[in-house]
């Protein structure tokens, strides 16, 4: 399976201010994902990062509030723009492994307060 | 859209007793996926289902694939205090918008040594 490395693992802003997390694979990948769990929640999919095009976001996700970029096929970036509290989740990179299945990163605990 | 129902919600067992739970859903999925999550960490994947009945075990860790598509259980035998943590049911299908998975909400397992 692909091992994939988040950044940052955590971290504590101020609300309006805007956090860019990373994602980083060991191997080249079609389809990386960019997943939120909520405080006690389960996991919602944002959107789909696409190399050499934009992303595609689910319901309820924006691109001027989670802009994404997918430069090649090893990495992907989530920003999450003009943070408020209820922002505060765990962000979550994951990519898609031909027989193996979804594999996901370690995550990013986002405080804003 | 979709939806899971994973039941229970928690579970709080005896070391060395056996665990069950499910998922269940109102439509037809192609995959099913078993995920385990500790505090802190991303959602691992224990035990992937590409064909309806198909059963397929992991070590102590043993999944089902509903006939009707529509459900899926894992069992855990004789189970351990590093059982402890969030276990995920999550469902695939490959018509809908990239193939993304739907999440359940997860069952909270607990094991008193």
């Amino acid at each position: 399976s692909a091992v994939i490395s988040q950044k940052p693992s955590r971290d504590i802003c101020q609300r309006g201010t805007s956090l860019t997390i990373q994602c980083q694979v060991d191997s080249q990948v079609t389809m990386m994902f960019w997943y939120r769990q909520q405080p006690g929640q389960s996991l919602t999919l944002i959107a789909t990062a696409n190399q050499g095009s934009e992303a595609t976001y689910e319901s309820g996700f924006v691109i001027d509030k989670f802009p994404i970029s997918r430069p090649n096929l090893t990495f992907s970036t989530l920003t999450v723009s003009n943070m408020s509290p209820e922002d505060s989740s765990i962000y979550l990179c994951s990519v898609a492994v031909y027989n193996y299945g979804y594999t996901f990163g370690s995550g990013t605990r986002l405080t804003v307060v | 859209g979709q939806q899971l129902n994973q039941s229970p919600q928690s579970m709080f067992i005896q070391e060395g007793e056996d665990v069950s739970m499910n998922c269940t859903s109102s439509s037809i999925f192609n995959t099913w996926l078993w995920y385990k999550q500790d505090p802190g960490e991303g959602p691992v994947l224990l035990i992937a289902l590409y064909k309806a009945g198909e059963l397929t075990s992991n070590g102590r860790l043993t999944a089902q694939f509903g006939i009707t598509r529509k459900d899926s259980f894992l069992n855990i035998s004789a189970s351990i205090p590093s059982d402890v943590g969030i276990y995920f049911c999550a469902g695939q299908n490959y018509g809908g918008s990239q193939g993304n998975l739907i999440f359940g909400k997860g069952t909270k397992l607990s094991v008193k040594p």
